[in-house]
């Protein structure tokens, strides 16, 4: 069974930084994008980019280049989301998900969603 | 990036349908995208429904139910979601989405059933 188990929940302060993690489990974690979705509360998600775990290989959304960066560890069969420093703006709930190999569009399974608010 | 316009609501009685739209906007002809749509109920994440380019290109997501339906209204520039025989389960949001590049996904609908 395919699962993605995401850190908790987390409170910080503008200006700090954050790494948020994806575990993987039931399928081959090289083999398949990750893919990072962001959602503010009442709005729709927001696709911040993908990771191809095999090789890192990234491809982050314009809106979210130089805000992020995205990782993998394959040993871990872990992806990893990394805010260098934190803005009011960043609170939101942030999703792992794995789309279909066949149709990147397609995203067949979502993590449980991190929490992430952000305030002075 | 393109802005898709989803009507914020819409509600119908059990068993009646419900027609959501998505608009793209008019420098992307919806007839050269695949339109995905996914449903999301409240504290879970997105779900993938289906997807719809044209009648022979199209798909369904695993165990999605035949009465959720895809179409387009080319003279609108529009992708079309059709919920028929409308059940209390059905109420969530629903979001459009398509890949220009990336994801971009709709404001979404919120479907509520009377």
């Amino acid at each position: 069974e395919v699962q993605l188990v995401q850190s908790g929940p987390e409170v910080k302060k503008p200006g700090e930084s954050l790494t948020i993690s994806c575990k993987a489990s039931g399928y081959n974690f090289p083999n398949y994008w990750i893919a990072w979705v962001r959602q503010e509360a009442g709005k729709g998600p927001e696709w911040m980019g993908i990771i191809f775990p095999g090789d890192s290989h990234t491809r982050l959304s314009p809106t979210f280049q130089g805000q992020v960066t995205m990782s993998a560890d394959r040993s871990l069969n872990t992806a990893y989301l990394h805010w260098g420093g934190l803005k009011a703006s960043d609170t939101a709930n942030y999703y792992c998900a794995r789309p279909s190999n066949v149709d990147t569009a397609i995203v067949d399974y979502w993590g449980q969603g991190t929490l992430v608010s952000v305030s002075s | 990036q393109p802005v898709l316009t989803q009507p914020p609501s819409s509600s119908a009685s059990p068993g009646e349908s419900a027609r959501l739209t998505c608009t793209l906007p008019s420098d992307f002809a919806v007839e050269k995208y695949n339109i995905y749509w996914y449903q999301q109920k409240p504290g879970r994440p997105p779900r993938f429904l289906l997807f719809y380019k044209s009648d022979s290109q199209k798909g369904q997501g695993s165990g999605v139910p035949s009465r959720f339906s895809g179409s387009k209204d080319v003279s609108a520039n529009t992708g079309v979601l059709l919920i028929s025989g409308l059940q209390s389960e059905d109420e969530a949001d629903y979001y459009c989405m398509i890949w220009p590049g990336n994801a971009v996904f709709g404001p979404g609908t919120k479907v509520t059933v009377l």
